[in-house]
């Protein structure tokens, strides 16, 4: 129940796609879902999180989905720039746990 | 000023060296925490501190002892470190110890156990 299992491992698209990266959690005490960028040499930065009252969230470029029933939530990056090239960490918590729990991280590489 | 801030970036040590990690952050932040990351693996959460106390352990090592001088600061005392060891340390803070807080977190610091 302590896991966020997140995938695909590596990622590689065109410039202009859409990757979708997506998590999957089993402990529905959750409710706070954040999403990392790291890039190479970097400490991870947040990019987006959302919590399960809602079932979209868009900051710029990037959506999060997050589907309560399925207990599954996904990074959409639009128009995706070799500059978002970097490793993403879906994570999710609550108020009352310890800590954050990662998901194991994927690699996007967008190619030009 | 959202920066948080870590030296140095990088250090490389014998097994027998006593050696300090520091972090520090100016945001008004009443937590902080030590995390290290291993390549193409997630943090992992190694000690909080919230309020200057600590108040996380996940059961890491004496040879890994953590100090929290004031708010703003944050240090990890290294000593008698095993190759297995070395990995990027990187410190955050965050606005209280709740996990639901955005976590800010620094550049790290690369260490290299030989």
């Amino acid at each position: 129940q302590q896991q966020v299992k997140q995938s695909p491992q590596s990622l590689i698209v065109q410039k202009g796609g859409i990757p979708i990266i997506n998590c999957a959690y089993e402990n529905t005490a959750f409710d706070y879902f954040p999403w990392y960028q790291q890039f190479p040499g970097k400490g991870p930065a947040l990019l987006i999180a959302i919590r399960p009252d809602v079932s979209e969230k868009k900051e710029g470029r990037f959506t999060i989905s997050f589907n309560k029933s399925a207990k599954q939530f996904s990074l959409h990056i639009m128009d995706s720039q070799p500059g978002d090239s970097a490793t993403y960490f879906c994570a999710a918590s609550n108020t009352g746990r310890r800590a954050l729990t990662f998901g194991s991280g994927t690699r996007l590489q967008v190619q030009p | 000023d959202t920066e948080v801030t870590q030296t140095p970036k990088h250090l490389v040590m014998g097994m027998t060296n006593k050696k300090s990690l520091k972090c520090e952050q100016h945001m008004g932040h009443r937590a902080m925490y030590w995390y290290k990351q291993k390549a193409k693996k997630p943090p992992e959460l190694m000690f909080v501190y919230s309020y200057e106390k600590l108040s996380i352990n996940e059961s890491v090592p004496s040879r890994f002892s953590p100090e929290c001088p004031n708010s703003s600061l944050l240090n990890l005392h290294l000593h008698a470190l095993q190759p297995e060891d070395s990995a990027l340390y990187l410190c955050a803070s965050s606005q209280t110890g709740n996990p639901t807080d955005t976590q800010y977190f620094g550049p790290g610091t690369r260490l290299t156990v030989l």
